[in-house]
């Protein structure tokens, strides 16, 4: 059974510039959640998705946007990077919250963003 | 808001000496989850515990024990007879049901490294 898959492992981005992050949940999980962990912080909550929309979103400005599909994939998309996006970026999937059922987060190993 | 303070930034200790990370967390809700999750140099999350607010039964789990205090809102993880392996960053969450989807908050995390 395959764990959260995200890819690329690491990238280098120029200032300004686009990028987008994938992640496979793990098999039978519906939600989507991105987090942005800087060096030496825990992560801090980016967006969650499920059945294709956005359902929470944290303190991240808009230039941070993601997409679910109807495979429960999901993508992360950062526009005009800046130097602080630079941070480990980690993709965690789990079933939607149904009364106590609360699965928890299966965690991706990350995408490792140089932004230079 | 919730949120989960982990006061101890770095630890150090010497191999087979028993460590305690501290965990302290705040919320206004009465169904939560408190988790821990260790994240190695490799930077993946692994998954160590999940305790629900309902439960506060301590749980051992071979060198690896947690102790949960509704009164002092802590979830303390001990190491008994610590290893190298056990050098890590530890992370204590809290998950709460937020607008019906789960939200997870994340402490800084404790280094803890261990010394042969």
């Amino acid at each position: 059974d395959a764990g959260v898959t995200q890819s690329p492992t690491h990238l280098i981005k120029t200032r300004g510039q686009q990028v987008t992050l994938r992640c496979s949940p793990k098999s039978g999980h519906d939600t989507v959640s991105w987090y942005q962990q800087a060096l030496g912080q825990g992560p801090q909550f980016i967006f969650q998705y499920y059945e294709e929309e956005e359902r929470q979103r944290g303190n991240f400005p808009d230039r941070f946007s993601g997409h679910q599909f109807p495979n429960y994939s999901s993508e992360l998309n950062v526009n005009a990077l800046l130097l602080g996006d630079s941070a480990l970026y980690l993709c965690a999937s789990s079933s939607l919250w149904t009364g106590q059922a609360n699965y928890g987060y299966t965690f991706g190993s990350g995408t490792r963003l140089t932004v230079v | 808001a919730q949120k989960v303070t982990q006061a101890q930034t770095e630890i150090s200790v010497v191999e087979k000496e028993d460590v305690t990370l501290d965990c302290v967390y705040e919320t206004r809700d009465t169904t939560y989850y408190l988790f821990w999750y260790k994240q190695p140099p490799s930077g993946e999350l692994v998954f160590l515990i999940r305790r629900n607010s309902f439960d506060e039964q301590n749980e051992i789990s071979g060198r690896y024990s947690w102790n949960f205090q509704k009164s002092t809102s802590s979830f303390n993880f001990t190491i008994t007879a610590s290893q190298v392996v056990d050098s890590a960053v530890y992370f204590c969450a809290l998950s709460e049901r937020s607008g019906g989807y789960q939200k997870v908050t994340f402490g800084i995390g404790t280094k803890l490294q261990v010394i042969p």
